[in-house]
């Protein structure tokens, strides 16, 4: 138990669906992400919050739609997919301390990851 | 765009023989992350290395971040099949930002 819930694990939805998904974190922290894990590429950063205000946009395509309400929820809502956006999509929450260069240098941005949602577009 | 190359990207040993893996870069990182990540589920942290040259331990793992903080190894002595799982490095630079490796996989065949 990371501490980040991810619900629902798996999702199968067409290309015409709208589907939600949401994770949770019960770790007190004031950054969440979303990341795309698809086979045979690295860990893709989609999105960053920091303290709720969206802070990174990884070129990510407007059919994916981070929301943040929160600095303990996060959703990623899906509209009109495609089949080769179907992946491993995990959030992960980190405590980034703000502050000089000094106190930024000694930040290590852990990560603390949920399980992730499996999702399949047909 | 900072690259970390992890190789190799796949590994498949048996129970009780000894492996690395390498993450590379051209970049520095103040700090390097090692995650390992077991099928269905997320990436959970390892270990991070902070200083150019530093070697940490944690039981059969041992990690070490290169002098001039490029490049990090992964030794596991005497693989488990516990030990199986896709190994990440991640590299922290200015700003928080955090660069994943590819991964390895590992699988230690009992």
């Amino acid at each position: 138990e990371t501490g980040v819930t991810q619900t629902p694990r798996h999702l199968v939805m067409g290309m015409t669906n709208k589907k939600s998904l949401k994770c949770e974190q019960h770790l007190g922290h004031n950054a969440m992400y979303w990341y795309k894990q698809s086979a045979k590429k690295p860990l893709e950063l989609m999105f960053v919050y920091n303290f709720k205000e969206q802070t990174e946009n990884n070129s990510v395509p407007s059919r994916f739609s981070p929301e943040c309400p929160n600095s303990s929820h996060l959703f990623l809502h899906l509209h009109t997919l495609q089949p080769e956006d179907s992946a491993l999509y995990l959030c992960a929450s980190s405590q980034l301390v703000a502050g000089g260069p000094r106190v930024i240098a000694l930040a290590k941005n852990i990560q603390y990851f949920g399980a992730g949602t499996r999702l399949s577009v047909l | 765009t900072q690259l970390l190359e992890q190789s190799p990207q796949f590994l498949s040993i048996q129970e009780g023989e000894n492996l690395t893996v390498y993450c590379n870069s051209s970049s520095v990182f103040s700090s390097l992350q090692w995650y390992r990540q077991e099928p269905g589920e997320g990436p959970v942290l390892l270990v991070t290395v902070v200083t150019g040259g530093e070697v940490k331990k944690l039981k059969r793992l041992t990690f070490q971040f290169g002098d001039a903080r490029k490049d990090s190894s992964l030794h596991i002595t005497a693989a488990q099949p516990g030990d199986t799982g896709l190994y990440l490095c991640a590299g922290v630079a200015a700003g928080n930002k955090l660069t994943f490796g590819g991964g390895t996989r590992v699988l230690v065949k009992p």
